[in-house]
């Protein structure tokens, strides 16, 4: 059964500064690897999808990196900023129909 | 292109009341997916659209969930008998399929929610 974890569960840093959120993933036959993130009473909004043949994927000052074999994948945010503050969820998808999320890392961001 | 939308925002019932809450998709997506999010928790798979046909409905905690796609389009989660367990934010997510094979979906666009409370 997959199980998707996310470490650490909350997190607050300065202003400008760079960091790493993480998820584990405890199937590695993954088709994809999706990253989302979701403001309080907001749905969910998507910001990178990794497929599995894919080691990583940028948008803007986002880099997400995946690594099948160790079950990790890793969301980078660069010189962050207050607007980034919001849960950062990870989802990956192990085929039929159903995709697993993490429990989401809440990051606040201090200006 | 509007996103996805969910209707309605918020929902109050009294325990034992049906309630029905609505997804309009992004035009054109093919799959179609409902989840149950509960405070502090990532969403949690409960059933899955292909165009009208719901190929996977594990998710469903109990025989009291519904759910339909009549014509391919809009979906209706039906609850009933409400208790205070089914408190929760639903929310809908719609996407294209990947060509594959193998069968995959592409990016998942999710609406804003429905959070129901049940008294």
């Amino acid at each position: 059964k997959q199980e998707v974890t996310q470490i650490p569960a909350a997190l607050s840093v300065p202003e400008g500064e760079n960091l790493v959120l993480n998820c584990s993933f405890t199937d590695s036959a993954i088709y994809n690897l999706q990253w989302f993130r979701q403001d309080p009473g907001k749905g969910l909004t998507s910001l990178l999808l990794i497929q599995s043949s894919q080691r990583e994927q940028t948008s803007g000052r986002l880099n997400a990196s995946l690594d099948k074999s160790s079950g990790r994948s890793t969301l980078y945010i660069a010189a962050s900023q207050p607007g980034d503050s919001a849960t950062y969820l990870c989802a990956v998808y192990t085929g039929g129909f159903k995709t697993i999320f993490g429990a989401g890392t809440r990051l606040f961001v201090k200006a | 292109g509007a996103g996805v939308s969910q209707s309605p925002r918020y929902k109050v019932a009294k325990r034992g009341q049906d309630v029905a809450l609505r997804c309009d998709p992004i035009s054109g997506h093919v799959s179609l997916f409902w989840y149950q999010q509960a405070l502090g928790q990532g969403p949690e798979f409960l059933t899955y659209f292909q165009n009208e046909a719901q190929l996977d409905k594990s998710g469903l905690p109990s025989d009291r969930f519904f759910a339909e796609r009549p014509e391919g389009s809009v979906s209706t989660l039906k609850i009933q008998r409400t208790q205070q367990e089914d408190s929760a934010v639903y929310l809908c997510a719609s996407s294209t399929l990947n060509q594959g094979p193998p069968f995959s979906y592409n990016e998942q666009f999710f609406g804003p929610g429905t959070r129901l409370t049940v008294l």
